[in-house]
């Protein structure tokens, strides 16, 4: 069975740090990965996707990266974090229409 | 962008009686999905409605979809505690590559008191 794990699961860093959340996929090949962010008490906000190694697409302008250097790893990642960075970031993946979500990050930029 | 709109924005009900959440939307789709959130955790999938459905059940969720009226709602039976959580639904949409995306709305937050 197929199963997706994040971390870390919390994290506080300091405004203007670095930041990276990892992401992996288990028991699938190929498949399509997904980084949002929701902010409290609101619906998910689609920030990266990727349908294969290497190929990354941004929905909204941000102070954000992702990259996909295997298969079934998707990383998040910033130079220099901000304090609207804050948020719960959630990995998903998919090989068709439904979705499947990890547990989730919960950042908390200072 | 936002494309679904749950109604109402909470719920809050007890043990035993029914939950209906209503989802509209502003596009043609191909399917709408509902999700459920647990406070803190992912989102765990439920239930995929295709467009030439109009009602489908599972376990103690039916879930229904008026294409002409651009809305669905998901109705839960017999709620227990458990069943507390936000629901959202979520429909699909096209990314500019023309891979597939879920757009979803804001949810409905569920409280059930037992």
């Amino acid at each position: 069975s197929q199963t997706i794990h994040q971390w870390p699961a919390t994290l506080v860093q300091p405004v203007g740090s670095p930041l990276s959340l990892e992401c992996t996929v288990e028991g699938t090949s190929n498949p399509n990965l997904y980084w949002y962010r929701q902010a409290a008490g609101r619906g998910l906000q689609l920030l990266f996707y990727s349908v294969g190694i290497g190929q990354i697409s941004s929905e909204v302008p941000q102070n954000l990266s992702a990259s996909r250097p295997q298969d079934r790893q998707f990383i998040l990642s910033s130079k220099k974090l901000l304090l609207s960075d804050s948020g719960f970031y959630l990995c998903a993946w998919a090989l068709s229409d439904t979705q499947y979500f990890g547990p989730g990050t919960r950042l908390t930029v200072l | 962008s936002q494309q679904g709109e749950e109604d109402p924005q909470a719920l809050s009900i007890q043990e035993g009686e029914n939950a209906t959440m209503n989802c509209s939307y502003k596009t043609s789709i191909n399917n709408l999905q509902w999700y459920r959130q647990n406070s803190g955790r992912g989102l765990v999938h439920l239930i995929l409605i295709r467009s030439n459905e109009r009602e489908k059940h599972s376990g103690r969720l039916r879930v229904t979809l008026d294409t002409s009226k651009k809305s669905s709602s998901l109705l839960i039976t017999a709620s227990r505690a458990a069943d507390t959580a936000s629901y959202f639904c979520a429909t699909d949409g096209m990314f500019s590559g023309g891979y597939n995306k879920l757009i979803f709305g804001a949810g409905t937050r569920l409280a059930v008191h037992p």
